[in-house]
Protein backbone atom coordinates (compact mmCIF):
# COMPACT_ATOMS: atom_id res chain seq x y z
CA UNK A 1 0.00 0.00 0.00
CA UNK A 2 0.86 3.82 -0.48
CA UNK A 3 0.64 4.50 3.36
CA UNK A 4 2.17 4.04 6.87
CA UNK A 5 0.50 0.82 7.94
CA UNK A 6 0.16 -0.58 11.72
CA UNK A 7 -0.93 -3.71 13.37
CA UNK A 8 -2.54 -4.87 14.88
CA UNK A 9 -5.68 -2.22 14.92
CA UNK A 10 -6.77 -3.22 18.59
CA UNK A 11 -5.46 -4.61 21.32
CA UNK A 12 -6.69 -5.74 24.54
CA UNK A 13 -3.60 -6.71 27.44
CA UNK A 14 -4.25 -7.90 30.49
CA UNK A 15 -2.11 -6.18 33.28
CA UNK A 16 1.55 -7.16 32.94
CA UNK A 17 1.42 -8.92 29.65
CA UNK A 18 3.65 -7.87 26.93
CA UNK A 19 2.65 -6.37 23.75
CA UNK A 20 4.30 -5.89 20.27
CA UNK A 21 3.04 -3.13 17.98
CA UNK A 22 3.88 -3.00 14.16
CA UNK A 23 4.60 -0.07 12.11
CA UNK A 24 5.40 -0.43 8.02
CA UNK A 25 6.05 2.75 6.63
CA UNK A 26 5.76 4.53 3.49
CA UNK A 27 8.64 2.72 1.72
CA UNK A 28 11.80 4.79 1.34
CA UNK A 29 11.29 6.94 4.33
CA UNK A 30 14.19 7.46 6.12
CA UNK A 31 12.24 9.24 9.06
CA UNK A 32 10.11 6.95 11.24
CA UNK A 33 8.14 8.29 14.55
CA UNK A 34 6.47 6.72 17.45
CA UNK A 35 3.64 8.67 19.45
CA UNK A 36 1.42 8.09 22.14
CA UNK A 37 -2.39 9.50 22.20
CA UNK A 38 -4.19 9.76 25.54
CA UNK A 39 -7.99 9.79 24.73
CA UNK A 40 -8.96 13.76 24.45
CA UNK A 41 -5.16 14.41 23.61
CA UNK A 42 -2.72 15.25 20.83
CA UNK A 43 0.01 12.93 19.95
CA UNK A 44 2.86 12.94 22.24
CA UNK A 45 6.56 12.10 20.79
CA UNK A 46 7.88 9.17 21.90
CA UNK A 47 10.73 7.81 19.94
CA UNK A 48 12.70 8.80 16.84
CA UNK A 49 14.42 6.60 13.99
CA UNK A 50 16.41 8.12 11.27
CA UNK A 51 16.86 4.74 8.88
CA UNK A 52 17.93 2.26 11.30
CA UNK A 53 19.24 4.46 13.86
CA UNK A 54 17.19 5.55 16.87
CA UNK A 55 17.85 8.84 17.30
CA UNK A 56 15.65 10.15 20.44
CA UNK A 57 13.92 8.27 22.99
CA UNK A 58 13.62 11.08 25.26
CA UNK A 59 9.86 10.47 25.11
CA UNK A 60 9.15 7.01 26.17
CA UNK A 61 7.88 7.23 29.80
CA UNK A 62 9.68 4.54 31.18
CA UNK A 63 12.04 1.55 30.40
CA UNK A 64 8.90 -0.77 30.02
CA UNK A 65 9.47 0.57 26.39
CA UNK A 66 11.27 0.25 23.39
CA UNK A 67 11.72 0.39 20.07
CA UNK A 68 13.82 -1.33 16.86
CA UNK A 69 13.78 -0.61 13.33
CA UNK A 70 16.99 -2.88 12.63
CA UNK A 71 16.51 -2.59 8.87
CA UNK A 72 15.76 0.68 7.91
CA UNK A 73 11.92 -0.03 7.22
CA UNK A 74 9.47 -1.59 9.32
CA UNK A 75 9.33 -0.86 13.24
CA UNK A 76 8.09 -3.05 16.47
CA UNK A 77 7.48 -0.62 19.30
CA UNK A 78 7.09 -3.06 22.41
CA UNK A 79 5.63 -2.41 25.96
CA UNK A 80 6.42 -4.78 28.56
CA UNK A 81 4.33 -5.73 31.50
CA UNK A 82 2.00 -3.55 30.91
CA UNK A 83 0.34 -1.04 32.91
CA UNK A 84 -3.23 0.62 32.72
CA UNK A 85 -1.85 4.01 31.75
CA UNK A 86 -0.59 2.71 28.48
CA UNK A 87 -4.19 2.41 27.31
CA UNK A 88 -3.83 4.70 24.53
CA UNK A 89 -3.51 5.15 20.92
CA UNK A 90 -0.40 4.54 19.39
CA UNK A 91 1.09 6.46 16.19
CA UNK A 92 3.84 5.92 13.75
CA UNK A 93 4.64 8.32 11.09
CA UNK A 94 7.28 8.46 8.83
CA UNK A 95 8.34 10.90 6.40
CA UNK A 96 11.35 11.20 3.46
CA UNK A 97 12.81 13.75 5.19
CA UNK A 98 15.27 13.65 7.91
CA UNK A 99 13.52 15.16 11.66
CA UNK A 100 14.25 18.81 11.51
CA UNK A 101 12.96 19.63 7.56
CA UNK A 102 9.95 21.31 7.45
CA UNK A 103 8.20 18.83 6.29
CA UNK A 104 5.02 16.65 6.83
CA UNK A 105 4.60 13.69 8.93
CA UNK A 106 2.71 10.76 7.32
CA UNK A 107 0.48 8.67 9.94
CA UNK A 108 -0.84 5.50 10.12
CA UNK A 109 -4.33 4.21 12.02
CA UNK A 110 -2.87 3.82 15.21
CA UNK A 111 -2.88 1.08 17.30
CA UNK A 112 -5.49 1.40 20.37
CA UNK A 113 -3.84 -0.95 23.35
CA UNK A 114 -6.40 -1.57 25.86
CA UNK A 115 -5.57 -2.95 29.25
CA UNK A 116 -7.69 -4.70 31.80
CA UNK B 1 4.63 21.00 29.44
CA UNK B 2 1.86 22.24 26.85
CA UNK B 3 4.10 24.02 24.28
CA UNK B 4 1.29 24.29 21.64
CA UNK B 5 -2.18 24.78 23.28
CA UNK B 6 -5.57 25.00 21.00
CA UNK B 7 -7.85 26.23 24.14
CA UNK B 8 -11.35 25.39 22.48
CA UNK B 9 -11.90 21.93 22.57
CA UNK B 10 -14.89 22.52 20.03
CA UNK B 11 -16.33 24.29 17.66
CA UNK B 12 -19.75 24.02 15.73
CA UNK B 13 -20.37 26.02 12.32
CA UNK B 14 -23.43 26.31 10.11
CA UNK B 15 -22.39 24.94 6.68
CA UNK B 16 -21.11 27.74 4.15
CA UNK B 17 -20.06 29.73 6.89
CA UNK B 18 -16.42 30.38 8.55
CA UNK B 19 -14.79 28.38 10.75
CA UNK B 20 -11.88 29.78 12.20
CA UNK B 21 -9.56 27.61 14.24
CA UNK B 22 -7.31 29.26 16.31
CA UNK B 23 -3.30 27.84 17.99
CA UNK B 24 -1.07 29.15 20.34
CA UNK B 25 2.59 27.92 21.07
CA UNK B 26 5.32 29.15 23.30
CA UNK B 27 8.37 28.14 22.00
CA UNK B 28 10.19 30.90 19.94
CA UNK B 29 12.22 27.99 18.16
CA UNK B 30 9.06 26.54 16.01
CA UNK B 31 9.85 27.65 12.53
CA UNK B 32 6.64 25.19 10.73
CA UNK B 33 3.80 24.94 11.93
CA UNK B 34 1.11 22.13 10.28
CA UNK B 35 -2.74 21.81 10.36
CA UNK B 36 -3.78 17.94 10.58
CA UNK B 37 -7.12 16.60 10.14
CA UNK B 38 -8.71 13.22 12.35
CA UNK B 39 -11.99 11.50 11.56
CA UNK B 40 -12.29 8.86 13.97
CA UNK B 41 -10.75 5.30 14.06
CA UNK B 42 -8.02 7.08 11.54
CA UNK B 43 -4.76 8.83 11.90
CA UNK B 44 -4.12 12.62 11.51
CA UNK B 45 -3.87 13.82 7.76
CA UNK B 46 -1.87 16.15 6.72
CA UNK B 47 -3.96 19.19 5.63
CA UNK B 48 -2.10 22.45 5.27
CA UNK B 49 1.58 24.05 6.67
CA UNK B 50 2.89 27.44 6.64
CA UNK B 51 6.86 28.22 7.57
CA UNK B 52 8.05 31.08 10.26
CA UNK B 53 8.72 33.06 7.50
CA UNK B 54 5.34 33.77 5.93
CA UNK B 55 2.42 34.88 7.44
CA UNK B 56 -0.28 33.64 5.09
CA UNK B 57 -0.76 30.02 3.25
CA UNK B 58 -3.45 29.28 1.42
CA UNK B 59 -5.10 25.75 -0.37
CA UNK B 60 -8.30 26.24 -1.80
CA UNK B 61 -10.85 26.80 0.95
CA UNK B 62 -8.02 26.39 3.63
CA UNK B 63 -6.09 29.11 4.88
CA UNK B 64 -3.36 29.37 7.52
CA UNK B 65 -2.34 32.50 9.68
CA UNK B 66 0.96 32.62 11.52
CA UNK B 67 1.49 35.89 13.81
CA UNK B 68 4.60 35.21 15.29
CA UNK B 69 5.17 37.78 17.83
CA UNK B 70 1.91 36.75 19.05
CA UNK B 71 3.37 33.13 18.87
CA UNK B 72 -0.29 32.18 17.17
CA UNK B 73 -1.90 30.54 14.12
CA UNK B 74 -5.00 30.42 12.92
CA UNK B 75 -7.09 27.53 10.24
CA UNK B 76 -9.51 29.44 8.30
CA UNK B 77 -12.28 27.40 6.31
CA UNK B 78 -14.23 29.13 3.82
CA UNK B 79 -16.97 27.92 3.18
CA UNK B 80 -17.35 25.14 5.62
CA UNK B 81 -18.87 21.68 4.59
CA UNK B 82 -20.29 18.70 6.61
CA UNK B 83 -17.34 16.77 5.53
CA UNK B 84 -15.04 19.00 7.40
CA UNK B 85 -16.12 17.59 10.21
CA UNK B 86 -13.31 16.34 12.27
CA UNK B 87 -11.13 17.05 14.87
CA UNK B 88 -8.18 19.02 13.85
CA UNK B 89 -4.59 18.98 15.31
CA UNK B 90 -2.08 22.07 15.47
CA UNK B 91 1.32 21.42 14.90
CA UNK B 92 4.75 23.18 15.40
CA UNK B 93 8.29 21.80 14.75
CA UNK B 94 11.64 22.59 14.46
CA UNK B 95 13.25 19.54 15.35
CA UNK B 96 10.59 17.72 17.40
CA UNK B 97 7.12 18.07 16.06
CA UNK B 98 4.33 19.12 19.41
CA UNK B 99 0.60 18.54 18.87
CA UNK B 100 -2.07 20.77 20.60
CA UNK B 101 -5.03 18.66 22.27
CA UNK B 102 -7.23 19.18 19.38
CA UNK B 103 -10.66 21.19 18.11
CA UNK B 104 -13.71 19.31 17.47
CA UNK B 105 -15.29 21.32 14.65
CA UNK B 106 -19.16 20.20 13.71
CA UNK B 107 -19.93 21.45 10.43
CA UNK B 108 -24.10 21.42 10.54
CA UNK B 109 -26.08 21.44 7.07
Amino acid sequence: GAGVSQSPRYKVAKRGQDVALRCDPISGHVSLFWYQQALGQGPEFLTYFQNEAQLDKSGLPSDRFFAERPEGSVSTLKIQRTQQEDSAVYLCASSSLDRGSNSPLHFGNGTRLTVT
Amino acid sequence: DQQVKQNSPSLSVQEGRISILNCDYTNSMFDYFLWYKKYPAEGPTFLISISSIKDKNEDGRFTVFLNKSAKHLSLHIVPSQPGDSAVYFCAASYNDMRFGAGTRLTVKP
